[in-house]
C-alpha cells in the first residue's frame, strides 16, 4: 500500500516566517509534486520533481521552492509567508497519471 | 494550453436518484482523462480512467471526442457517494495533470 505522509496536519504561522511543508513517499517514486487546494479553484500546482535534485515550476510557483536532496522526500518551503498563502497543501508522488496524494496540510498564515 | 472545465460547482441529488458530474476539457490532441475523488476526511484518490473502460463503484465514464467530454455517470447515487471530485487530463510530453476546479457532490437521503 503506498503511503504518502506529511509532516504536519495543521500549521499556523506568522507573516513573513519561512515555513517548510515536508512530504515523504515509500514506493520509490521517481515523481513528487506539489499542490495547493482551495475552495472554488481545485488544485494547483506548486512544484514538481521528477528525480533527486531536479525540480520544474507548476501553474503557480510563485513565494515558494522546493527541494529534493533525497528520492523519498520533497520539501515546499514557503520564503516568506504571507496570508494570500493560507490554504489547503497536498503532496503527491507516483507517475503522471496516478498520482499517490499526502493528507494534506492546513497552513493558515496570521 | 490544455484546460478542463466542470461547470458545477455543487450537485446535489437524493438517494437512488442518477447523477451526472460534467467535465470538458479542451485540448486538440488525444489526451487521457481521469476522475479523482476525496471524501471527507480522506485523501484524494484516483477514481478511474478512461483507457481502462472500467466501472468503479457503480461509476461510469465515456470519453466523448467530439463534445471533448468526459462526465461521470451513476445511475443510481448513495450517500456514501457524497465527495468532492475532480476531473483531470493528461497530455502526451508533458508531466503534470491539469486538473478541474472541483464539483461537490452531495447525495441527501
Amino acid at each position: 500500500d503506498v503511503k504518502v505522509t506529511q509532516s504536519s496536519r495543521y500549521l499556523v504561522k506568522r507573516t513573513g516566517e519561512k515555513v517548510f511543508l515536508e512530504c515523504v513517499q515509500d514506493m520509490d517514486h521517481e515523481n513528487m509534486f506539489w499542490y495547493r487546494q482551495d475552495p472554488g479553484l481545485g488544485l494547483r500546482l506548486i512544484y514538481f520533481s521528477y528525480d533527486v535534485k531536479m525540480k520544474e515550476k507548476g501553474d503557480i510557483p510563485e513565494g515558494y521552492s522546493v527541494s529534493r536532496e533525497k528520492k523519498e522526500r520533497f520539501s515546499l518551503i514557503l520564503e516568506s509567508a504571507s496570508t494570500n498563502q493560507t490554504s489547503m497543501y497536498l503532496c503527491a508522488s507516483g507517475t503522471v497519471e496516478t498520482q499517490y496524494f499526502g493528507p494534506g496540510t492546513r497552513l493558515l498564515v496570521l | 494550453a490544455q484546460r478542463v472545465t466542470q461547470p458545477e460547482k455543487l450537485l446535489s441529488v437524493f438517494k437512488g436518484a442518477p447523477v451526472e458530474l460534467k467535465c470538458n476539457y479542451s485540448y486538440s490532441g488525444s489526451p487521457e482523462l481521469f476522475w479523482y475523488v476525496q471524501y471527507s476526511r480522506q485523501r484524494l484518490q484516483l477514481l478511474l480512467r478512461h483507457i481502462s473502460r472500467e466501472s468503479i463503484k457503480g461509476f461510469t465514464a465515456d470519453l466523448n471526442k467530439g463534445e471533448t467530454s468526459f462526465h461521470l455517470k451513476k445511475p443510481f447515487a448513495q450517500e456514501e457517494d457524497s465527495a468532492m471530485y475532480y476531473c483531470a487530463l493528461s497530455v502526451s510530453g508533458y508531466s503534470t495533470l491539469t486538473f478541474g476546479k472541483g464539483t461537490m457532490l452531495l447525495v441527501s437521503p
